[in-house]
């Protein structure tokens, strides 16, 4: 079973409106969680990081969230453009001492419509 | 440009036969991470290098084969090919040897088999 889910798995908004991304996980102990933006057939860029002390982090209108008593995560796009369509994918990167060992979800495939 | 670099960025070769991509990672970094996604699915952890030697194995066939370089850059070699080898395959790259902050993404080989 897959140690990080998301949800929705994809989800159509019109420009200039918010959403949010769901990703919980049951990766414990964990280092840090981290959100990634996929654009179509390009390689993910980091958006967000937070560890688990952290609670929120912002990178312009992206702010993440955690809470790590119930491992969820959320991703919230504020007053969405065209740009933001892609995929957003949550990973978490257990505190342990294997090697690449991040666990990814499958991803929220975003598509902004003008 | 992430500083990591993925060539050749298309390939489309036939059934059975042998492809090497190459990935040069950001410099400073020593770890090289090697990840497979194909369409519509999740990025699939495959190898990690670190300073030339094998660190971390996840879901890569006996089929596919890596090695780091001592000037760092890495190649993955897919052989024997089958028409579900058709994907994106992505290089990481970071400064440690595990997945810490500095992990940055390359662009992607799409590979094609046909």
């Amino acid at each position: 079973k897959n140690q990080v889910e998301q949800s929705p798995q994809s989800l159509i908004i019109l420009e200039g409106k918010n959403c949010t991304l769901q990703c919980n996980y049951t990766v414990s102990p964990f280092s840090n969680l981290r959100w990634y933006k996929q654009d179509t057939g390009r390689g993910p860029v980091s958006l967000t990081i937070m560890t688990f002390s952290e609670n929120t982090k912002s990178n312009g209108r992206y702010t993440a969230t955690l809470d790590a008593d119930t491992k969820q995560s959320s991703l919230h796009i504020t007053a969405s453009q065209l740009s933001d369509s892609a995929s957003y994918i949550c990973v978490v990167s257990p505190r342990t001492d294997s090697w690449g060992k991040l666990q990814f979800g499958a991803g929220t495939q975003v598509v902004v419509t003008p | 440009d992430s500083g990591v670099t993925q060539t050749p960025k298309h390939l489309i070769t036939a059934t059975g036969q042998r492809v090497t991509l190459r990935c040069s990672p950001r410099s400073g970094d020593l770890s090289v991470y090697w990840y497979q996604q194909s369409l519509d699915q999740g990025l699939q952890f495959l190898i990690q290098y670190y300073n030339g030697e094998e660190r971390a194995k996840g879901n890569i066939l006996e089929r596919f084969s890596a090695q780091q370089f001592p000037d760092l850059h890495s190649e993955l070699n897919l052989s024997s090919l089958e028409l579900g080898d058709s994907a994106l395959y992505f290089c990481a790259s970071s400064v440690s040897d595990r997945d810490g902050y500095g992990y940055t993404f390359g662009s992607g080989t799409r590979l094609t088999v046909v």
